[in-house]
């Protein structure tokens, strides 16, 4: 099956530099990258997402990147807030959102 | 619209005792999904369902059983509850095009 790992485990930036997040999937088949972010306490909610056949997506401050030859993928925050202070989690699916495999989560914290 | 409805939030059983958690969808998606979260391992997928009447294994289907009897609601049901299978529970919902959404979460302690 699936297999999804993600770094750094925690991640500590000052408050306007940039972040980034990397993952790297095992299966071939995954075509479906989402990153959602979690705060403590709440549920999972989805921020972007990207599909293999593209390479790039932005949505204002958030950035995700995908190398499909080397099976990885990565998040970018730029201008980082103390709001985007949570913990950040990959996936991969095959096709669609329904059978997601996660990566085991980023804790990201933006210092004042 | 309420989005991905899950009930109860908080729930304590002793162990052996069987439960139902319930989740609910106003969307109208095609696929449910049913996660389990442990400290330090992500969200873990125990069970999904891509229609009415059509459900299939996740990563950790032990222990649990499902159903689909409708396209709004997806129950996972524990069987005799383990230690093992304290966790936080998260219902999602999606279209085949589109991202998942979760659940508030059911926090689940086996004692």
């Amino acid at each position: 099956g699936e297999n999804v790992e993600q770094h750094p485990s925690t991640l500590s930036v000052q408050e306007g530099d940039s972040a980034v997040i990397k993952c790297t999937y095992s299966d071939s088949a995954s075509n479906y990258f989402p990153w959602y972010k979690q705060e403590l306490g709440k549920r999972p909610q989805l921020i972007i997402d990207i599909r293999s056949n593209v390479g790039e997506k932005k949505d204002q401050r958030i950035a995700v990147t995908l190398n499909k030859t080397a099976k990885h993928f990565s998040l970018h925050i730029t201008e980082t807030q103390p709001e985007d202070s949570a913990v950040y989690f990959c996936a991969a699916g095959s096709g669609s959102a329904r059978q997601l495999t996660f990566g085991s989560g980023t804790q990201l914290t933006v210092l004042p | 619209n309420a989005g991905v409805t899950q009930t109860p939030k908080f729930q304590v059983l002793k162990t052996g005792q069987s439960m139902t958690l319930q989740c609910a969808q106003d969307m109208n998606h095609e696929y449910m999904s049913w996660y389990r979260q442990d400290p330090g391992m992500g969200l873990r997928l125990i069970h999904y369902s891509v229609g009415a009447g059509i459900t299939d294994q996740g990563e950790v289907p032990n222990g649990y059983n499902v159903s689909r009897s409708t396209t709004e609601d997806f129950p996972l049901r524990l069987l005799s509850a383990a230690p093992s299978q304290t966790s936080v529970y998260f219902c999602a919902s999606s279209s085949a095009t589109g991202g998942a959404f979760f659940g508030q979460g059911t926090r689940l302690t086996v004692v």
